[in-house]
């Protein structure tokens, strides 16, 4: 089945730079990769997602980057912000089936 | 769009007894529902996949007996979990896929055993 394995665990930057996370998945079949950013308690919040015809999605300040070739998929945030501090979650399906999760990421942004 | 009704939001239970965290759809049909379970600190963890009018899926190492999942029409989606112990506490979501391409999760069920 498939596996997501997402790096790094945790992750500090200083208010304005960006930040990267990563994430690879091991099913070649796999053509849905959202992201997710989840406060404690809370249902994960869609914040980009992007399908395996597309190698590159931006909205705004974030960007999602898709290699199908290596079966990794990155999430950018630029310019961040105090309020972008959370757990960010790479995801990967097939065709609306059951949706893998990545580990997770505790983003930390210093101002 | 696409949005599913979670309850209860949290629930606190004694050792030995049972809990129904019940999904609703409320303005799609939800034909599949994925049930996670996510320990503090960690990820969502896929424990079955239910759908409607037939048994349920269950991942690896999740006890079918204990976790009792039915989804008898296309709106509703029930998780019971029977016999809970203080190892079951946990934050349980349901999710759906939905028409749009993308999922949708409920709000989340925080149960506690104690």
């Amino acid at each position: 089945g498939e596996n997501v394995e997402q790096h790094p665990s945790t992750l500090s930057v200083q208010e304005g730079d960006s930040a990267v996370i990563k994430c690879t998945y091991s099913d070649s079949a796999s053509n849905y990769f959202p992201w997710y950013k989840q406060e404690l308690g809370k249902r994960p919040q869609l914040i980009i997602d992007i399908r395996s015809n597309v190698g590159e999605k931006k909205d705004q300040r974030i960007a999602v980057t898709l290699n199908k070739t290596a079966k990794h998929f990155s999430l950018h945030i630029t310019e961040t912000q105090p309020e972008d501090s959370a757990v960010y979650f790479c995801a990967a399906s097939r065709d609306g089936n059951k949706l893998v999760f990545g580990a997770g990421t505790i983003l930390r942004v210093k101002s | 769009g696409a949005v599913v009704s979670q309850h209860p939001s949290w629930v606190i239970c004694k050792s030995g007894t049972s809990v129904k965290i019940e999904c609703r759809s409320l303005d799609f049909q939800a034909t599949t529902m994925f049930w996670y379970r996510q320990f503090p600190k960690q990820s969502l963890m896929l424990m079955a996949t239910s759908n409607e009018g037939s048994k349920a899926t269950y991942e690896q190492g999740v006890e079918k007996d204990k976790f009792l999942i039915n989804h008898a029409s296309l709106t509703l989606s029930t998780l019971t979990v029977t016999s809970a112990h203080p190892e079951d506490s946990s934050f349980y979501i349901c999710s759906a896929p939905w028409g749009g391409g993308g999922y949708t999760f409920g709000s989340g069920t925080r149960l506690t055993v104690v």
